[in-house]
C-alpha cells in the first residue's frame, strides 16, 4: 500500500520567508512525528501527534516553527521568516499507536535557505 | 540529557564480510531502535530491541539494558547494505520522543 507522502521534496528559499511543509501519513496511523535531519547529522525530534492528544512541542527549536495535524490525518509543519541553519531535511514519520517497530518514514524534504 | 554514542563512525568493508556496529547510551531507556538511511536518503527501521535479541535476514541485533549498550550485526555484507546506521533511544519518561546517534556510515565495496 501507499507509504508516507512528503510535499514539496524540494523547497529553496529566501531568508525571511515562510514555508509550509506537508505531511501524508499511511491511512490509519494515529501517531505522526516530525525530525530534523542538518546535513551529516543525525535525526532531531521536533513534535509527536497522537490522535486527538495534545502534541508534544518539546522538540521544536524555537516559536518560529508550529505543526498542526487536521482531521487526525495530514499534517502541516510552518517555519516563519526563515533562516539558514533551518537548512536541513524534513523527515515525517507515522506508526499505529504504541507500535514504533512499525514506524514507516517518508521521502523527507529537502529545505535550502539562501 | 541522555547521550547516545555509536561507532565507529565510518567503516568500510568488502562484499562478503561481517561487521559489528555499536551503541553505547547514558542513562535507561524505555526504547531502542535501529535504522537504516540508504544513500537516497530513505529511513527504514531494522529493529525495535528494547532488550534481548532479534535477528532478521542477514541482520541481527542485541541489546543489554543493564549495561546500556546494543549492537547491530551484519553478516555477509552486500553492497546495498551500504548508507548510515541510526542508533535511536526513547529514555524513560520520553513520551515517544526519540534521541539519535550521529550514526555509523558503512561502504560496502564489490
Amino acid at each position: 500500500g501507499a507509504g508516507v507522502s512528503q510535499s514539496p521534496s524540494n523547497k529553496v528559499t529566501e531568508k525571511g520567508k515562510d514555508v509550509e511543509l506537508r505531511c501524508d501519513p499511511i491511512s490509519g496511523h494515529t501517531a505522526l512525528y516530525w525530525y530534523r535531519q542538518s546535513l551529516g547529522q543525525g535525526l532531531e525530534f521536533l513534535i509527536y501527534f497522537q490522535g486527538n492528544s495534545a502534541p508534544d512541542k518539546s522538540g521544536l527549536p524555537s516559536d518560529r516553527f508550529s505543526a498542526e495535524r487536521t482531521g487526525g490525518s495530514v499534517s502541516t509543519l510552518t517555519i516563519q521568516r526563515t533562516q539558514q541553519e533551518d537548512s536541513a531535511v524534513y523527515l515525517c514519520a507515522s506508526s499505529l499507536a504504541g507500535i514504533r517497530d512499525r514506524e514507516s518514514f517518508g521521502p523527507g524534504t529537502r529545505l535550502l535557505v539562501l | 540529557g541522555i547521550q547516545v554514542e555509536q561507532s565507529p563512525p565510518d567503516l568500510i568493508l568488502q562484499e562478503g564480510a561481517n561487521s559489528t556496529l555499536r551503541c553505547n547510551f547514558s542513562d535507561s531507556v524505555n526504547n531502542l531502535q535501529w535504522f537504516h538511511q540508504n544513500p537516497w536518503g530513505q529511513l527504514i527501521n531494522l529493529f525495535y530491541i528494547p532488550s534481548g535479541t532479534k535477528q532478521n535476514g542477514r541482520l541481527s541485533a542485541t541489546t543489554v539494558a543493564t549495561e546500556r549498550y546494543s549492537l547491530l550485526y551484519i553478516s555477509s555484507s552486500q553492497t546495498t547494505d551500504s548508507g548510515v546506521y541510526f542508533c535511536a533511544v526513547e529514555r524513560i519518561g520520553g513520551y515517544n520522543k526519540l534521541i539519535f546517534g550521529a550514526g555509523t556510515r558503512l561502504a560496502v565495496h564489490p
